[in-house]
This record gives C-alpha cells, structure tokens and sequence, in this order.
C-alpha cells in the first residue's frame, strides 16, 4: 500500500529559528513530490519536486529530493509567526487510467513571537 | 484569476439526507479531484475526473458516494443517505493537465466544503 510518512508531527519553535521537515515515502509509480502549506483553508501550493538532488527554493523556504533515499525535506530560515501551518507532503502516484496525490499526515508547526 | 471554487464553505445535514458538493476548477483546468480530510488526518484520495468521465474511483466508498464532472458546470460530489462518519472537509483539486501527457502539473486546492452531519 502507499504511504507517505511526515515528521515530526508538531513542531514549536521560536520566531527566527531554522526548521526542518522530513517526509518519507514508498509509492508506486511515483512521479513527483509536492509540498503545501495548509493554514484554515485550502492546501496552497510550495514546491514540486521531480529530479533528486536539485532544491528548489523560494524566499526562505527550500526543498530537495532524494528518491534513492525515497525522502525529501523542507527547510524554512528565519521562521515568522506567518509560517505557522499544517505542511503537506504529498506524493502523485500516476499510471496511464489513475492519478492521485498520496499524503502524509501533516507535520504541525508553530512559530512563537 | 480564480482559483478552484467550491461551494458549500459549510453544510450541515441530518442522517439520511443527501448531501451535494460543487467545484469549479481553475479556469484552463480539466482534470478534477476530491480528497476527504477527517479531524487530525491528512488529506485521501477519493476520485480524479475528468470532463463526463471518471478516470479513477479506487478511493471512494462503493456505496451512497457518486461523482460527476458534466461537460457544462462544475463537478459535483453526491452523498446519498450520509450517516456521522461522513463528517469531514471535502477539498476539490485541479490542474492543467495529467502527468506524462504535457508533463507534471501540480494540482491546485480550493478552500474545501466542511460537511457536518447531525
């Protein structure tokens, strides 16, 4: 079955400090990773990754994948109160009739002032 | 730019009523699907969907749930006779195109449906 694994499932840090949010997996037919921030709505869209070893980044959030390893992470620098949020690591799993996204639980992150 | 609509925001239904949920994707977008996030869970695969056709339903209960994506107006997800456990966000995706045809897309989220059942 496909499963895709986040951790740590909370996270509390202090405005300023640097996070890091792991997320492993095991999924056939993989064909990206995709992370997303969720606050009270809609999952918003960070980052999707296809090649291993190659970070995406923008503004102070960055991201690599590694699919010998099958993980990923997502650092976020100098943390602000408007990080904090559930993200969603996802994995889309495709085949020529199917197509779907594969998530972890979240890991909740909180940024205290 | 709209982004994927739905509506509902909210829906409150008593046990055995049905329950419909709307989304419209994001303008250029085909592919449409639903995810059901429970309290504390993270987000499962129910349908993908596209224009009359339903590409993949492994993740949608067999029985009371129904999907459809019409060639005119947006995709609806039908719940007949909901019981308590169908409590849940109903979040809507979609996007442009499906991997390996135009290369991978991401999937974009509209703010979901909170279903509640009394």
């Amino acid at each position: 079955e496909d499963k895709v694994v986040q951790s740590p499932l909370s996270l509390v840090v202090h405005e300023g400090d640097t996070v890091t949010l792991n997320c492993s997996y095991e999924v056939t037919n993989f064909r990206s990773l995709l992370w997303y921030k969720q606050e009270k709505k809609a999952p918003t869209f960070l980052f999707m990754l296809t090649s291993s070893g190659i970070e995406k980044k923008s503004g102070r959030l960055s991201s690599i994948l590694d699919k010998k390893e099958l993980f990923s992470i997502l650092n976020i620098t100098a943390t602000q109160t408007g990080d904090s949020a559930v993200y969603l690591c996802a994995v889309a799993s495709y085949t020529d009739t199917a197509q779907k996204l594969v998530f972890g639980q979240g890991t909740r992150l909180t940024i205290n002032p | 730019n709209a982004g994927v609509m739905q509506n509902p925001r909210h829906l409150v239904r008593r046990r055995g009523q049905e329950a419909r949920l709307r989304c419209s994707p994001m303008k250029g977008h085909s592919h449409v699907y639903w995810y059901r996030q429970l309290p504390e869970e993270g987000l499962k695969f129910m349908v993908y969907l596209q224009k009359e056709n339903i590409i993949d339903e492994s993740g949608m209960p067999k029985e009371r749930f129904s999907a459809e994506f019409p060639k005119e107006g947006p995709s609806i997800l039908r719940i007949q006779q909901v019981v308590r456990g169908d409590s849940a966000a109903y979040f809507c995706a979609s996007s442009q195109s499906r991997a390996g045809g135009s290369g991978n897309q991401p999937q974009h989220f509209g703010d979901g449906t909170r279903l509640s059942i009394l």
